[in-house]
């Protein structure tokens, strides 16, 4: 089994603040690499998808690749209570088809 | 809409007793999925199609059988459901981007309990 590791917190940070979330991987194959949030008693949903190495940002979410590291990162900027929530981590493996989470972070956001 | 359902989103059943989760998407995806959920093992991949007649094993697929017939539909069929099948288990879809999985869109999930 290709392996996604996250730290699994919780993570706890002040309102206003930068949470950064931080989630590594195994197949080096891998190509696609996404991060979901998940509210308690809840479906995932996606945040953002990042394909090439290097930053992307949407809003407050900026997701970082590093394919040579095999390293994935999400940073939420002007965290909310809002945000308090589990980050999980997804990543595709080699054949582009079969997609592996990790076991996600707990974040809680305080104000 | 666009959704993924799933049915029935709770059930209570009984060891060996057969049972089949169904999942209908109504967005054309190519790419459909079942996880199962457990308390500090996450989400764990059992089955995935990425089209019709076109399936695979995921990382947890002993105990399950899936069909797709058609494009829309993707059941999760326990034959024999046994106590470790306890779980809260998702259905997803997704366009393929490049011949790969993009965003997945999940339904709402279905708890299953097995006594």
């Amino acid at each position: 089994q290709k392996e996604v590791e996250q730290n699994s917190g919780p993570l706890s940070v002040p309102e206003g603040a930068i949470a950064s979330l931080n989630c590594t991987y195994s197949d080096r194959g891998s190509q696609s690499f996404f991060w979901y949030r998940q509210y308690s008693g809840k479906s995932p949903e996606l945040i953002m998808f990042i394909y090439s190495n290097g930053d992307k940002e949407d809003g407050r979410f900026t997701a970082q690749l590093n394919k040579a590291s095999q390293y994935v990162s999400l940073l939420i900027r002007d965290s909310q209570p809002s945000d308090s929530a589990t980050y999980l981590c997804a990543v595709t493996t080699n054949s582009g088809y079969a997609l592996n989470f990790g076991k996600g972070t707990s974040l809680l956001v305080t104000p | 809409e666009a959704q993924v359902t799933q049915n029935p989103r709770y059930l209570i059943t009984v060891t060996g007793k057969k049972l089949t989760v169904t999942c209908s998407q109504n967005m054309n995806h190519e790419y459909m999925s079942w996880y199962r959920q457990d308390p500090g093992l996450g989400l764990r991949q059992i089955y995935y199609s990425m089209n019709v007649e076109v399936t695979d094993k995921g990382d947890v697929p002993e105990g399950y059988k899936v069909s797709r017939k058609e494009k829309r539909n993707f059941p999760l069929i326990l034959e024999s459901p046994s106590p470790n099948q306890t779980s809260l288990y998702f259905c997803a879809s997704s366009k393929l981007l490049a011949g790969a999985t993009g965003e997945l869109f999940f339904g709402e999930g279905s708890r299953l309990t097995v006594l």
